[in-house]
């Protein structure tokens, strides 16, 4: 069984800090990381799709970083908007197998 | 921008009765799969489906449980005897860049 671990649960930060969140997933075997940005009733939004060791990918304000080698990624979010509340949930894919293992996410909300 | 479209969003049953979810993934696509999400649990891999067969399958998956690629464009799951534990918000996700749809929320009663 595959571990992918998300933290923080939850969070609430004031509009305009910048936060970051950890998703940890198993150091062998890695194919790729997914980063989704999931609003209620939305489907998950794909943000980022990583694959190499010390990758960073940007989107506007958002990037991330990936760390094979110890099986983290860093998802950062600068000068938050209330509109990026939402849950950020990662996937970790192996090499032995198509299908995504998504950690439980975490829940940001921005506070105007 | 090309989406996939799942019917219907929400559906509500009866215990024991059967349901069928269904999929519209993207047409140039070749690999398609379920996955579910019990409220206040993580996302689960169900199935894949590639060229008209399963792929791979998650113990989830039994026999209560099918896919099929009726048309050739949609890509339905069937549940035969649902079961109070199978209430999900099921997902249908398309190719390895993981592009997902909106959901449909099953509530068994």
């Amino acid at each position: 069984i595959l571990n992918v671990e998300q933290s923080p649960q939850s969070l609430h930060v004031q509009e305009g800090d910048s936060t970051n969140f950890t998703c940890s997933f198993p150091s062998s075997n890695f194919y790729a990381l997914h980063w989704y940005r999931w609003e209620t009733a939305k489907s998950p939004e794909a943000l980022f799709v990583m694959t190499l060791n010390g990758d960073e990918k940007k989107k506007g304000r958002i990037s991330a970083t990936l760390n094979t080698k110890e099986g983290y990624s860093y998802l950062y979010i600068k000068g938050s908007q209330p509109e990026d509340s939402a849950t950020y949930l990662c996937a970790f894919r192996s090499g032995s197998a198509r299908q995504l293992t998504f950690g439980s996410g975490t829940q940001l909300t921005v506070l105007p | 921008e090309p989406e996939v479209t799942q019917t219907p969003s929400h559906q509500v049953t009866q215990m024991g009765q059967e349901v069928i979810l269904r999929c519209v993934p993207i047409s140039n696509h070749l690999y398609f799969y379920w996955y579910r999400q019990i409220l206040g649990q993580k996302v689960e891999f169900l199935v894949s489906f590639y060229n008209n067969e399963i792929s791979e399958k998650s113990e989830i998956f039994d026999d209560q449980f099918s896919v099929e690629r009726p048309d050739g464009s949609n890509f339905t799951l069937k549940i035969r005897s649902t079961k109070l534990e199978d209430s999900a918000m099921y997902f249908c996700a398309s190719n390895e860049e993981g592009v997902f749809g909106q959901g449909t929320r099953l509530t068994v009663v």
